[in-house]
């Protein structure tokens, strides 16, 4: 069955520290590939996709992602994070095959000390 | 402008009632999504549609019905409410690119 996995449950780090946020997901065939950011409180913003071309691909605030077919990978990073930052971050893939099918992770807790 | 707004906003509601939660979007796509955030923040899909024609049925008690008079709009009824329907329920649209998602609706059931 096709499936999202992120493996980090809740992630803290102290302002201005590195960030990386693993996602893996099983599909065979191709995929739209997304991360999402729900502040407390508030609804889903898009933070960053990926559907073709440059693997590496740069979104809002200092995101990216890099998506490496061969892990069937697409994690998140951010070199200098902010208390701004935390969050609940969620890896997303649309099955090409079917465009009207979203899947998510669960999610990862990211919360940033001052 | 709100792309993808929904309500009510906050619904209370005893056990047993019926409740419905409307959705509209304004961004002209074709396919629309209702999805679950449970308390520990997970989001399942729960049912899509494509120009009102339902896609996706993900093994949602038929206690949840979704109805899309037209592409713009698709509301869900909840008949018999039960306690684990307490959730914050999401609706999305999408054009074969990411999804739009609206406020979300905070359904708590006493």
């Amino acid at each position: 069955a096709q499936s999202v996995s992120q493996h980090n449950h809740h992630v803290i780090l102290s302002e201005a520290a590195s960030l990386e946020l693993g996602c893996n997901y099983s599909y065979g065939g191709t995929v739209n590939l997304f991360w999402y950011v729900q502040y407390p409180g508030q609804h889903l913003q898009l933070l960053l996709k990926y559907f073709s071309g440059d693997p590496l691909v740069k979104g809002i605030k200092g995101f990216e992602a890099e998506f490496i077919k061969s892990k069937f990978s697409f994690n998140l990073r951010k070199p200098s994070v902010q208390w701004s930052d935390t969050a609940e971050y969620f890896c997303a893939v649309n099955l090409y095959s079917s465009a009207s099918k979203i899947i998510f992770g669960s999610g990862t807790r990211l919360s940033i000390r001052p | 402008d709100t792309a993808v707004s929904q309500t009510p906003k906050y619904l209370v509601t005893q056990m047993g009632n019926d409740k419905s939660i409307k959705c509209e979007q304004n961004l002209g796509h074709d396919t629309m999504y209702w999805y679950k955030q449970d308390s520990k923040k997970f989001l399942k899909i729960m049912f899509s549609y494509n120009n009102k024609e339902l896609i996706i049925n993900e093994t949602v008690p038929n206690r949840f019905s979704p109805k899309s008079p037209d592409k713009a709009h698709l509301n869900l009824h909840i008949n018999s409410l039960e306690l684990g329907d307490s959730a914050v329920y999401f609706c999305a649209s999408s054009q074969k690119t990411e999804a739009f998602f609206g406020q979300g609706t905070r359904l708590t059931v006493v």
